[in-house]
């Protein structure tokens, strides 16, 4: 398995900022993902992270309001912009590995005043 | 990818084995049938994955029927530790933005003294 880790685990931000969230993982992997998680809901999938390339967003994501950066294998960005409350949520890096099986890292936990 | 249908929650006394139940009448020929734990506030865990023949390892087993239309998880030895959201997911191979996880409502599982 790999090991995900992301900083930061967890913030409490004003309204109207912008946050970035680090995800970094202990060797190669083939895809990396971006998941949110609001309170009491299921994961939603945001985007895939594209090596070198824009990202791939889901219905409903776009990039203006979640950019994301991945420059190589093993590392990700998401900033969640011009925050409102509405975006308090676990915000959750995920990676496939060679072997074909999706794992997750522990998530940060945004709160938005 | 197909869709999963899982009762909502279930109760399992520790020591006796937790069988958790997911339907997956639509599943395609390439589709394989993964399950996840979501302990509360951590990232989901991934516990087994199977296409066509049971599996087994250290932390499960899982039963997929021959017509592969629904599976069931097997934790043999429930304990407290095992309390958590459990997501029977059905998901391609790795095939790029395809082989993503979407996640349903999954079963609640509670292990009690």
């Amino acid at each position: 398995s790999a090991v995900i880790s992301q900083k930061p685990s967890r913030d409490i931000c004003q309204r109207g900022t912008s946050l970035t969230i680090q995800c970094q993982v202990d060797s190669q992997v083939t895809m990396m993902f971006w998941y949110r998680q609001q309170p009491g809901q299921s994961l939603t999938l945001i985007a895939t992270a594209n090596q070198g390339s824009e990202a791939t967003y889901e219905s409903g994501f776009v990039i203006d309001k979640f950019p994301i950066s991945r420059p190589n294998l093993t590392f990700s960005t998401l900033t969640v912009s011009n925050m409102s409350p509405e975006d308090s949520s676990i915000y959750l890096c995920s990676v496939v590995m060679v072997s074909e099986t999706q794992y997750f890292g522990p998530g940060t936990r945004l709160l938005v005043l | 990818d197909a869709k999963t249908t899982q009762p909502t929650s279930m109760d399992c006394a520790e020591g006796r084995a937790a069988n958790l139940p997911c339907n997956h009448s639509t599943i395609s020929g390439n589709e394989y049938v993964y399950w996840y734990r979501q302990i509360h506030s951590q990232g989901p865990q991934y516990i087994i994955h199977g296409l066509k023949n049971n599996e087994t390892n250290e932390m499960a087993s899982l039963i997929i029927t021959e017509d592969r239309k629904s599976s069931t998880l097997i934790l043999p030895h429930a304990t407290l530790r095992d309390t958590a959201v459990y997501y029977c997911i059905v998901r391609v191979s790795n095939t790029g933005t395809a082989s993503k996880l979407t996640f349903g409502t999954g079963t609640r599982l509670q292990v009690t003294l």
